[in-house]
């Protein structure tokens, strides 16, 4: 049973470019979470997504982020017209219920370079 | 807001010393506690969770936690330090009052460094 995959595992562009990052979650999880993690700094929520559902994007930010979780295929977080500020790494996690109650197993994310 | 305080960006220890990383959190009403470990350029990896009953508790490579109402606390504990231990270390709270009910409130991390 893989776990949860993200892809690419590093990823570099120019500022103005868009980002696309993906996460397959565990097989059987239909609850999935994106986390920014900038230097020196721990994770910050972003999204909490069901399949086909936005549950909660307060942590998102209003402007170029979304993020996308469909019937069938990977969730996708996406920034359009990157900036500098965006270089972080981007984790996914799934979880069968909600992971407030239970272990959210995480995926070994997506290193963002904006150059 | 709820929050989690980890004491301590780095914490270094000798190879066979106790390992002792401090986590303290904010909250109005019972909360799940979590400790994830993340070792380079890989993603967290669960050692222990807190949810209801027994405040010691027992998780993977030998850590163990324990949640401390009174003192709004659960520190991260381990007897003996191994090499392998050496990674970053983060604690988190459910968000599962008054924000939203499926993610987790980090802390920023303690970094553990364990000398030969």
């Amino acid at each position: 049973n893989a776990g949860v995959m993200q892809n690419p595992r590093h990823l570099v562009r120019r500022r103005g470019q868009e980002a696309r990052l993906r996460c397959s979650p565990m097989k059987g999880h239909s609850h999935v979470y994106w986390y920014r993690q900038l230097p020196e700094e721990g994770l910050k929520f972003m999204v909490y997504l069901q399949k086909e559902n936005i549950i909660d994007e307060s942590g998102m930010p209003k402007e170029r982020f979304s993020a996308e979780f469909p019937k069938e295929g990977p969730s996708i977080l996406r920034i359009q017209q990157v900036v500098r500020g965006d270089s972080a790494a981007y984790f996914c996690a799934s979880s069968a219920i909600p992971a407030a109650t239970t272990e959210a197993f995480f995926g070994q994310g997506t290193r963002l370079t904006v150059v | 807001a709820q929050s989690v305080t980890q004491l301590g960006s780095h914490v270094s220890v000798s190879e066979g010393a106790l390992v002792l990383l401090r986590c303290n959190y904010s909250s109005s009403v019972p909360p799940y506690l979590f400790w994830y470990v993340q070792y380079p350029n890989q993603g967290l990896q669960l050692l222990l969770k807190y949810t209801t009953g027994a405040t010691l508790v027992k998780g993977i490579n030998g850590f163990e936690a324990e949640f401390k109402k009174s003192e709004t606390s659960f520190h991260l504990t381990k007897p003996s330090a191994h090499m392998s231990d050496a990674a970053e270390y983060f604690c988190a709270v459910s968000g599962n009052y008054g924000g939203s009910q499926g993610n987790l409130i980090f802390g920023k991390g303690t970094k553990l460094s364990v000398k030969p």
